[in-house]
């Protein structure tokens, strides 16, 4: 099946800090979506983004499905970014493959 | 903005005992999916279920778990006899149409087994 891998596994900022997150993914997708896991579990849908860029305030992502890597951007970083960020994929059918996320910690 | 919703937030159960988590998908949306988290890890894939019947299921989806939409609104996933290690956070989900469309998850149901 589909290999999803994500990097960093951990990273911590200081308040107003920029960062990238990857996520390489093994085989063709049609469906790339990010989430970000709050302190209380809740899967905040981020992005769909199977291919192209797109952004929503602070947050930008940008799939290049050819060379099978997502990348999302978190700009000018604040503590409520907190949390997880998962990257998931699906191919043909419809469950979706999590990678084991990144842990954002955002310092004050 | 629709959203999925799910019953209970937190279920308490001792081992051995049924459960049944409860999810009410969003309203013109035609797949179902259940997912669970165990503390720590990864989301992990359960079932999926289309035109009232399971399109896919994962290997931990044995034969203590079941799926059903018992109306047109609900759509449920039981455990019959839970064990330790069923405890994890449940997540249900949904989209339009298959994997060309977005998932929506609930806030998830968290079940703790004692």
């Amino acid at each position: 099946g589909i290999q999803v891998e994500q990097s960093p596994p951990d990273l911590i900022l200081q308040e107003g800090a920029n960062s990238t997150l990857r996520c390489n993914f093994s085989d063709s997708v049609n469906n790339l979506q990010w989430f970000h896991q709050n302190p209380w579990g809740q899967l905040i849908n981020l992005f769909y983004i199977p291919s192209g860029t797109k952004q929503n305030g602070r947050l930008s992502a940008t799939t290049v499905a050819t060379e099978r890597y997502s990348l999302l951007y978190i700009s000018s970083s604040q503590t409520t970014d907190s949390g997880v960020y998962f990257c998931a994929v699906t191919r043909n059918t419809g469950k979706l493959i999590f990678g084991q996320g990144t842990t954002l910690q955002v310092k004050p | 903005e629709p959203e999925v919703t799910q019953t209970p937030s937190h279920q308490v159960t001792q081992m051995g005992q049924e459960v049944i988590l409860r999810c009410v998908p969003i309203s013109n949306h035609l797949y179902f999916y259940w997912y669970r988290q165990i503390l720590g890890q990864k989301v992990e894939f359960l079932v999926s279920f289309y035109n009232n019947e399971i399109s896919e299921k994962s290997e931990i989806f044995d034969d203590q778990f079941s799926v059903e939409r018992p109306d047109g609104s609900n759509f449920t996933l039981k455990i019959r006899s839970t064990k330790l290690e069923d405890s994890a956070m449940y997540f249900c989900a949904s989209s339009h149409r298959g994997s060309n469309q977005p998932q929506h998850f609930g806030d998830g149901t968290r079940l703790s087994i004692l």
